[in-house]
């Protein structure tokens, strides 16, 4: 069974500042794990991925994550957050080899970004 | 290349009546995946199909269904509506499946049941 818990519902932010996002995740077996952004009224649209390569991760947009096993945390951060990023942010996870063809989601947490 | 396209963008029905959504994948793309999001559930996983058949299927009554055609577009049904499918159901496509390969999302097709 995979599960991921994203701490903070809400994370807010002035522009400028570190962006941290926090996922950690559960798996039985080692994971693929992934961030997607969802922008108002819009589908979701990846950022980044881990599948067991290089443990720091960068994404688009500046974005990157780094997989750490004995944390089981998958977090991510941005140096610089831009009036753009604000919008909703999905951790998920799903088995490595991709034999259980499913994206396990976290429940999201909305980025805010004040001027 | 274009996107990932959902019909309709915006349901309105009752209960007890069924629905058809339906979901055309990126050219080339045989993976098909359904989630419904609600603000309370957040995203569940529905059903993956590939070149027509089902390789997962989440925990949904079987009120909902689904099926993928020979030329990748999947639609999904839900029959007997109840209040509590209202959400936003996203179709996603990829390559070979979601686990490995990008997932490219549609904009989703707004479900309201009254």
């Amino acid at each position: 069974a995979q599960s991921v818990t994203q701490l903070g519902s809400h994370v807010s932010v002035s522009e400028g500042a570190l962006v941290l996002l926090r996922c950690n995740y559960s798996s039985s077996v080692p994971p693929y794990l992934f961030w997607y952004v969802q922008y108002p009224n819009q589908g979701l649209q990846l950022l980044l991925k881990y599948t067991s390569a290089a443990t720091l991760v960068k994404g688009i947009n500046g974005f990157e994550a780094e997989f750490k096993k004995s944390e089981t945390s998958f977090h991510l951060t941005k140096p610089s957050a831009h009036m753009s990023d604000a919008a909703e942010y999905f951790c998920a996870v799903s088995m490595s080899g991709g034999s259980n063809y499913k994206l396990t989601f976290g429940k999201g947490t909305l980025l805010t970004v004040n001027p | 290349k274009a996107g990932v396209t959902q019909t309709p963008r915006y349901l309105i029905k009752t209960r007890g009546q069924q629905v058809t959504l339906s979901c055309s994948p990126i050219s080339g793309h045989r993976s098909v995946s359904w989630y419904q999001q609600t603000p309370g559930q957040g995203l569940q996983f529905l059903f993956e199909y590939f070149s027509e058949t089902q390789r997962n299927k989440g925990n949904f009554p079987g009120r909902f269904s689904g099926r993928q055609f020979s030329n990748s577009r999947s639609e999904m049904n839900v029959s007997t509506l109840e209040l509590g499918d209202s959400a936003l159901y996203l179709c996603a496509s990829s390559l070979g499946g979601p686990s490995t390969d990008t997932q490219y999302f549609g904009p989703g097709t707004r479900l309201t049941v009254l």
